[in-house]
């Protein structure tokens, strides 16, 4: 069984300039969560979607990020403009239902000069 | 909202010892604890969790246990191997807030 997917693994950009992570969950998996990742510590929950519906986003900083779970498989998240503060290792997992055993991508390695 | 306490933040053992680390939670309705194995460059990984309804698991090297009084859950691995070197997560996740949270995490160091 293939494992959640995340593109890019890295990416540069400069500050003021958009960008945008994809993620692929696990086939079946419902729910679907981004994390943000600073370095030396514990995932941060960005955004969790149930299907399509964003059911808690209240850590997403909607003057800049925003997110997307079209048809309630692939989402994107996106950053504009990006701040120097942006750069993190942004995580995406899915679980089969809210509660259940979640397993997270590979990540995106942020950098914003 | 959930707070999770992690310690400690760095251990380091010798390869055959046993390694233990802790964690607190707030919210006494959490109810789900996993605990995830991150590598350098790699995204967390799974590698036991227990729910409320139990107060250990174990799987092979590795066990879980739970103090629901407590507040408490604790990562127990016995004969350490130097690919368990890496950065150990706790988590606890519950119905009244719906996500896990993490705590700060734990490198494990094990020296051959």
């Amino acid at each position: 069984e293939a494992g959640v997917v995340q593109s890019p693994r890295y990416k540069i950009i400069e500050k003021k300039q958009p960008v945008a992570f994809w993620c692929n969950p696990i086939s079946g998996h419902n729910t679907l969560y981004w994390y943000r990742q600073n370095l030396g510590q514990g995932p941060e929950l960005l955004i969790r979607y149930e299907n399509e519906e964003a059911v808690d986003d209240s850590q997403l900083p909607k003057d800049r990020f925003s997110a997307e779970r079209l048809k309630g498989v692939d989402s994107t998240l996106k950053i504009q403009p990006a701040e120097l503060g942006d750069s993190a290792v942004y995580l995406c997992a899915s679980s089969h239902r809210e509660g259940a055993e979640a397993f997270f991508g590979q990540g995106t390695r942020l950098t914003v000069v | 909202g959930e707070n999770v306490e992690q310690h400690p933040s760095t251990l380091s053992v010798q390869e055959g010892d046993s390694a233990v680390i802790k964690c607190t939670y707030s919210d006494s309705a959490s109810n789900y604890f996993p605990w995830y194995k991150q590598e350098l460059g790699k995204g967390p990984q799974l590698i036991i969790d227990i729910r409320s309804n139990v107060g250990e698991k174990k799987d092979q090297r590795i066990a879980v246990t739970l103090n629901k009084t407590a507040k408490h859950f604790s990562l127990h691995i016995t004969e350490t191997q130097p690919e368990d070197s890496a950065v150990y997560f706790c988590a606890a996740w519950g119905t009244s807030y719906g996500k896990l949270t993490f705590g700060q995490g734990t490198i494990l160091t094990v020296h051959p």
